[in-house]
């Protein structure tokens, strides 16, 4: 168990709501992940963080923002929902930038 | 061009049986090499980490980089019903924090 704690696990929501996923871990690395997961896509890279207030974009971040003020939580949030957006949202954490990646449960987001 | 390729399956053998799974990528300044095991509606969970080149085994597991072929493989042995999973790959070039996943190869280990 890598003390990663996603919420909420699912959610049905309709376009054009705000939404924000939380992920809170507790231990105390200081690399944080979030991923979005997608058929035929795999994993994508949505934003991360290498420390408190320090966050930077991925590979798939348009529609998405993140915010980390504790370096136990990191928040991710969908200003304004897509029916694109619907997908299983993953959060990480690793101790180094090179490290192993730990992966929390999952959020199924669903939007409508 | 995918960063990291790996053939979806699915994959089905009968219990005992050795598996293969594989991956090739196109980057060759990827050093770090993982792979996770993911079952239905789970997060992944990490099975073999390895850097650069050569073989790391774990238990039934045994995890190879062939770097000059830029190819990476997994081998289960004596599988049992409870690998059925999707396994991912996942590869690193240790920069810019940019993991490279490949989209996972459904397995059924048949009793």
């Amino acid at each position: 168990d890598a003390g990663i704690t996603q919420s909420p696990r699912h959610k049905v929501t309709e376009t054009g709501t705000p939404v924000t996923l939380r992920c809170h871990q507790t231990e105390n690395h200081r690399y944080m992940y979030w991923y979005r997961q997608d058929p035929g896509h795999g994993l994508r890279l949505i934003h991360y963080s290498y420390g408190v207030k320090d966050t930077d974009k991925g590979e798939v971040s348009d529609g998405y923002s993140v915010s980390r003020s504790k370096t136990e939580d990191f928040l991710l949030t969908l200003e304004s929902a897509t029916s694109s957006q619907t997908s299983v949202y993953f959060c990480a954490i690793s101790v180094t930038y090179t490290g192993e990646l730990f992966f929390g449960e999952g959020s199924r987001l669903t939007v409508l | 061009q995918k960063e990291v390729e790996q053939d979806p399956g699915p994959l089905s053998v009968p219990e005992g049986a050795i598996v293969s799974l594989n991956c090739t990528y196109s980057n060759s300044a990827f050093q770090y090499f993982m792979w996770y095991r993911q079952y239905s509606r789970k997060g992944p969970e990490l099975l073999m980490y390895t850097y650069s080149s050569g073989n790391k085994e774990d238990g039934r597991f045994t995890a190879q980089v062939d770097k000059s072929s830029k190819y990476i493989s997994l081998f289960i042995r004596d599988s049992q019903p409870s690998d059925s999973a999707t396994y991912l790959c996942a590869m690193s070039a240790g920069t810019g924090n940019q993991f490279y996943f490949g989209t996972g190869t459904s397995l059924t280990v048949i009793p």
